[in-house]
């Protein structure tokens, strides 16, 4: 069973331009979820989708920043005219239920620079 | 006020040796859930145990335990007899189940360790 998939784990830009990040949830997750992390802190929520749903983006900046999960085909996180201050990596979890009890499974991350 | 809180930036500890990693919460919440992971250098995120706040036992997993103490809102990280491939940082999470969001984990900031041979 694979694990949740990231790509790509590396992304540069230039100010300005679009930055898309993908996930694939593990093999029988419904729920994903999108995490960033900013240099030496811990991991800050963003938004919590399902299929064709977003559920909670309160933790999304209200510009530039989107998130959607198809029907078919991976989650993706989209980022316009990126800035610096986006610089952070950025992590995807899926899980197959959603309580408090139920574990959070990682992808290895994307890694985004902005020159 | 932090919900997460863990106090050690650094912890150093030599090969073979057992270290605690702590780290403190503040909810409300009758029914929550503690978890830790670790990110190694090259940076994923491993799920490593998890707490209930209900379960009446400390979690055990191989070499991990966590020592829940309910009254103090605290779940300590246990790794007994330390490898070199358990230098990374560690991050105590928590999910809240009030206000129907009790999806969303809560970081902490992390502790890193350091495994001396």
């Amino acid at each position: 069973n694979a694990g949740v998939m990231q790509n790509p784990r590396h992304l540069v830009r230039r100010r300005g331009q679009e930055a898309r990040l993908r996930c694939s949830p593990m093999k029988g997750h419904s729920h994903v979820y999108w995490y960033r992390q900013l240099p030496e802190e811990g991991l800050k929520f963003m938004v919590y989708l399902q299929k064709e749903n977003i559920i909670d983006e309160s933790g999304m900046p209200k510009e530039r920043f989107s998130a959607e999960f198809p029907k078919e085909g991976p989650s993706i996180l989209r980022i316009q005219q990126v800035v610096r201050g986006d610089s952070a990596a950025y992590f995807c979890a899926s899980s197959p239920w959603v309580r408090e009890t139920d574990t959070q499974y990682f992808g290895p991350g994307t890694r985004l620079t902005v020159l | 006020a932090q919900k997460i809180t863990q106090t050690q930036p650094g912890m150093f500890v030599q090969e073979k040796e057992a270290v605690t990693l702590d780290c403190t919460y503040d909810t409300s919440d009758q029914s929550y859930g503690l978890f830790w992971y670790k990110q190694p250098s090259s940076g994923e995120m491993i799920f490593l145990i998890y707490q209930g706040s209900y379960d009446e036992q400390n979690a055990t997993e191989g070499r991990y335990s966590l020592n829940f103490q309910k009254a103090r809102k605290s779940a300590n990280l246990v790794i007994s007899a330390s490898q070199l491939g358990d230098s990374a940082m560690y991050f105590c999470a928590m999910r809240e189940s009030s206000g129907g969001s009790n999806y969303k984990l809560t970081f902490g900031k992390g502790t890193l360790l350091t495994v001396n041979p």
